[in-house]
């Protein structure tokens, strides 16, 4: 079992803004990086750090943290964001990387 | 352009062994710790091992502890995961990923990820 913990599902309506969320005890101590995966594809980075975009994403993607919870909000959400969405960060041990179980995005 | 490119995945028996390799370019592979993540077919995503730039510090998920080795050759810019004792749950796309950072007790974001090459334990 993953010690991230995601909502397996989220939709929400093309324009409006959505907030994807990442529970776990490690995230007390340790940033989340948030990917987004679409069908057939190779995971791709969207946010890292306290909210660090790579090159090329859009600022629509932003992510936050407070207490055991992180958090990827999408502002403006379009149709190419339709996607599987994942958090990794290390694990309470600090020896691991763990991932969250994902979180499908469907924008309606 | 920067490129991870895997390699080595097939069809095996349980309890055979496979060679997954990883080719980078574009960047400078040595200043970054590298990654193996893997995805059973209709999953998530799983953490598999991770070694830092000088192969000083590997990582390995319980579920492939003393099964599998993780290893990187900077001069060949290549990274490997031999899979010992495959068993059917090892079933799954095997991906590599580069780091963010030199160390693999970072941050574990992975900004540049391969196609992933395809291993399939059965009978």
């Amino acid at each position: 079992s993953s010690e991230l913990t995601q909502d397996p599902a989220v939709s929400v309506a093309l324009g409006q803004t959505v907030r994807i969320t990442c529970q776990g005890d490690s995230l007390r101590r340790y940033y989340a990086s948030w990917y987004q995966q679409k069908p057939g594809q190779a995971p791709v980075l969207v946010i890292y750090g306290k909210n660090n975009r790579p090159s090329g994403i859009p600022d629509r993607f932003s992510g936050s943290s407070s207490g055991n919870t992180a958090s990827l909000t999408i502002t403006g959400a379009q149709a190419e964001d339709d996607a599987d969405y994942y958090c990794n960060s290390r694990d309470s041990s600090g020896n691991h990387v763990v991932f969250g179980g994902g979180t499908k995005l469907t924008v309606l | 352009e920067v490129q991870l490119v895997e390699s080595g995945g097939g069809l095996v028996q349980p309890g055979r062994s496979l060679r997954l390799s990883c080719a980078a370019s574009g960047f400078t592979f040595d200043d970054y710790a590298m990654h193996w993540v893997r995805q059973a077919p209709g999953k998530g995503l799983e953490w598999v091992s991770g070694i830092n730039w000088n192969s000083g510090s590997i990582g390995y998920a319980d579920s492939v502890k003393g099964r599998f080795t993780i290893s990187r050759d900077n001069a060949k810019n290549s990274l490997y995961l031999q899979m010992n004792s495959l068993r059917a749950e090892d079933t799954a796309l095997y991906y590599c990923a580069k780091d963010t950072v030199p160390t693999v007790t970072g941050r574990g974001a992975f900004d540049i990820w391969g196609q992933g090459t395809m291993v399939t334990v059965s009978s």
